[in-house]
């Protein structure tokens, strides 16, 4: 157990739909990161928050969005989903100066 | 390009023996990297990093070796066991700005037969 939750482990869906992934950092990280890791792309950067707020942004499409609440656990929002939207989505996080990421064992969309 | 799981670069070594993965950045302003290794079903683990003022780091088995003049990074398995077998993943950090956003490159599979 890394310490990192996501939720939930896996998700099949239907074109059109709309999901939310949830994601509780390790204790005491700050800074929550999430990425999605498809069968042609490595592991793709879509957005990070620090304390609440966006800190940086990847290729996130217009139908993703993502926020950080106050208890610090995050939600990756999916919406008009699409069959190539299928992947693995992680979530990873850090404390403020560790560079290191830890890695949450990820949610499996399914988009059919 | 490589991608997991299809095209993904590979590495097959009998097991004992040592592991050389590579990998090659593209960024000269990145100043931390990152060694990652997945195992099936699992998320990404770290491995071992390396910051850009130092060119050798090692730790339990592992050894990563940074070669900034060509933007290059190498990880070493030492006594390589099935367990290894995984994806692995370099990744670096630009330097500077306040986020920590690091960027993977594709994976290479290493398969280690008994």
């Amino acid at each position: 157990d890394s310490g990192v939750t996501q939720t939930p482990k896996h998700l099949i869906t239907a074109t059109g739909q709309r999901v939310t992934l949830r994601c509780s950092p390790r204790s005491g990280d700050l800074s929550v990161y999430w990425y999605q890791q498809s069968l042609d792309q490595g592991l793709q950067f879509l957005i990070q928050y620090y304390n609440g707020e966006e800190r940086a942004k990847g290729n996130i499409l217009e139908r993703f969005s993502a926020q950080q609440f106050p208890d610090l656990h995050s939600e990756l929002n999916l919406s008009s989903l699409e069959l190539g939207d299928s992947a693995l989505y992680f979530c990873a996080s850090s404390v403020q100066g560790d560079y290191g990421y830890t890695f949450g064992s990820g949610t499996r969309l399914t988009v059919v | 390009g490589e991608s997991v799981g299809l095209h993904l670069p590979t590495l097959s070594v009998q097991e004992g023996d040592n592991s050389i993965i590579n990998c090659a950045y593209s960024n000269s302003a990145s100043d931390y990297f990152i060694w990652y290794k997945q195992e099936s079903g699992k998320g990404p683990q770290f491995i071992i990093d390396i910051r850009s003022n130092m060119d050798k780091r090692q730790g339990q088995r592992v050894t990563v070796l940074l070669n900034k003049t060509v933007k290059h990074l190498s990880l070493q398995i030492a006594a390589t066991q099935p367990g290894d077998s995984a994806v692995y993943f370099c990744a670096e950090k630009e330097s500077g700005g306040s986020n920590y956003k690091l960027t993977f490159g594709k994976g290479t599979l290493l398969t280690v037969n008994p």
